[in-house]
């Protein structure tokens, strides 16, 4: 079974523009959650989507949006660019959310502003 | 609010040497904790969770509600369990959402 993939791997951007990063889940899992990781705050928690609907939101500003599809892929979104923004972001998919469903990581998507 | 705390961000030990990675969580309700690694150059991944009470690749985790702790343990570590670990809760009502920690680089030496 194929795991977690996110596209792209690898992105540059400029301040003031926006990105759309993508996640495809594994087959049959219909939870995905977003995590950004840096170096100084380590993991933190952007969204969750389940059955194309937002069940969960970290504390990020409004530039940071999702969504998911009718076949469980996702898509976040960041506008306006800041320096700030340089991080890998995770994609993370399991089959339902909640207890004793584990979640699988994908590679992440290397964000840097410039 | 939930929060989990990894007091060593570097963790060093000689292969064969017993091994205990601190992890302390805060949450007013009944959390689910994670033990996650991370390989060099490969996908986050899952090590244990406390609900399982299981040992994978020798390590071991007990869930002490009273110190509000979830400390992974390893009775001799192998060069192969170098990796970064992150401890991390979930609760009650989260469902998809994980408080990681800041993470422990644990470093095997020969």
């Amino acid at each position: 079974k194929a795991g977690v993939t996110q596209t792209p791997r690898y992105l540059i951007k400029t301040r003031g523009q926006q990105v759309t990063l993508s996640c495809s889940p594994i087959s049959g899992h219909r939870s995905v959650s977003w995590y950004q990781q840096t170096p100084g705050q380590g993991l933190q928690f952007l969204f969750e989507y389940f059955s194309e609907t937002q069940r969960n939101k970290g504390n990020f500003p409004g530039r940071f949006s999702g969504r998911q599809f009718s076949n469980s892929r996702s898509e976040m979104n960041v506008s306006t660019l800041e320096l700030g923004d340089s991080a890998l972001y995770l994609c993370a998919s399991s089959l339902v959310p909640g207890q004793s469903y584990e979640q699988y990581f994908g590679p992440g998507t290397r964000l840097t502003v410039t | 609010a939930q929060r989990v705390t990894q007091p060593e961000k570097l963790l060093s030990v000689f292969k064969g040497a017993p091994v205990e990675l601190k992890c302390n969580y805060s949450y007013s309700g009944s959390p689910e904790l994670f033990w996650y690694v991370q390989y060099s150059r490969q996908r986050l991944q899952l090590l244990l969770r406390h609900i399982s009470r299981e040992s994978i690749k020798g390590f071991t985790a007990d869930l002490n509600k009273g110190e509000t702790s979830f400390h992974l343990k390893k009775p001799f570590a192998q060069e192969e369990d170098s990796a970064m670990y992150y401890c991390a809760l979930r609760g009650g009502t989260s469902y998809g959402k994980l408080t990681f920690g800041q993470g422990t680089i644990l470093t095997v030496h020969p």
